[in-house]
């Protein structure tokens, strides 16, 4: 099970463009790359997914390098909002296997005025 | 609306009780998956069930203990509470399917309160 690395916080200001990026050195071939957001007291919710390039939505994009030994989520023009926690998790998801879909400390985002 | 209910929201207990605490998945979703947060912490997998059958276990205490029903609702089990079993407790659902990973549907929470 690949273990996840991200940076424990991160401030920016309104307007601004930001990236958060997950290590996951361990990741396997058939690992899925995906990022959830949770508000206090409310349950994550799904971002974006993505296995390798780019992929983008219309909240988000996810830079996957060729190694896929990293990610990054981009989320553009941040409003005071997007103040939340940042998840990234890897998982294999496949058809029906155990899935532990094991979420790491995720990444304090705080967006100022 | 994620389309997962959990219940209760809230409930306060003593130590030593036990609770149960409900999820009903979102329509047609399979997978089942508990977890735990405690009070400025991550994200703990507890246990999932697909269809009714447990699929991976996280570190779930003893203590605690789940099921997925036929109507593929699930209950987590909490018993011999502690204090620091406080905690926010979500449940998730998901479709697991060949066309690959899905995401998670997550409830809103059950928030429980040991004194």
């Amino acid at each position: 099970l690949a273990k996840t690395t991200q940076p424990i916080s991160m401030d920016s200001y309104e307007g601004q463009e930001v990236n958060i990026t997950c290590s996951h050195n361990n990741i396997a071939t058939n690992d899925y790359i995906t990022w959830y957001q949770q508000f206090p007291s409310q349950g994550p919710r799904f971002i974006i997914q993505g296995y390798k390039t780019k992929v983008t939505n219309e909240v988000a994009s996810l830079f996957i390098p060729a190694d896929r030994k990293s990610s990054t989520l981009s989320l553009p023009r941040v409003s005071l909002s997007d103040t939340a926690v940042y998840y990234c998790l890897v998982d294999d998801k496949v058809f029906n296997a155990g899935n532990m879909l094991t979420f790491g400390g995720g990444t304090r985002l705080m967006v100022k005025p | 609306d994620s389309g997962v209910t959990q219940t209760p929201k809230h409930l306060i207990t003593a130590t030593g009780q036990r609770v149960t605490l409900r999820c009903s998945p979102r329509s047609g979703d399979l997978s089942v998956y508990w977890y735990q947060q405690s009070l400025d912490q991550g994200l703990q997998f507890l246990i999932q069930y697909y269809n009714g059958e447990e699929r991976a276990k996280g570190n779930i205490l003893e203590r605690f203990s789940a099921q997925q029903f036929p109507d593929l609702h699930s209950e987590l089990n909490l018993s011999s509470l502690e204090l620091g079993d406080s905690a926010l407790y979500f449940c998730a659902s998901s479709v697991n399917s060949l066309a690959g990973p899905g995401e998670l549907f997550f409830g809103e929470g059950s928030r429980l309160t040991v004194l």
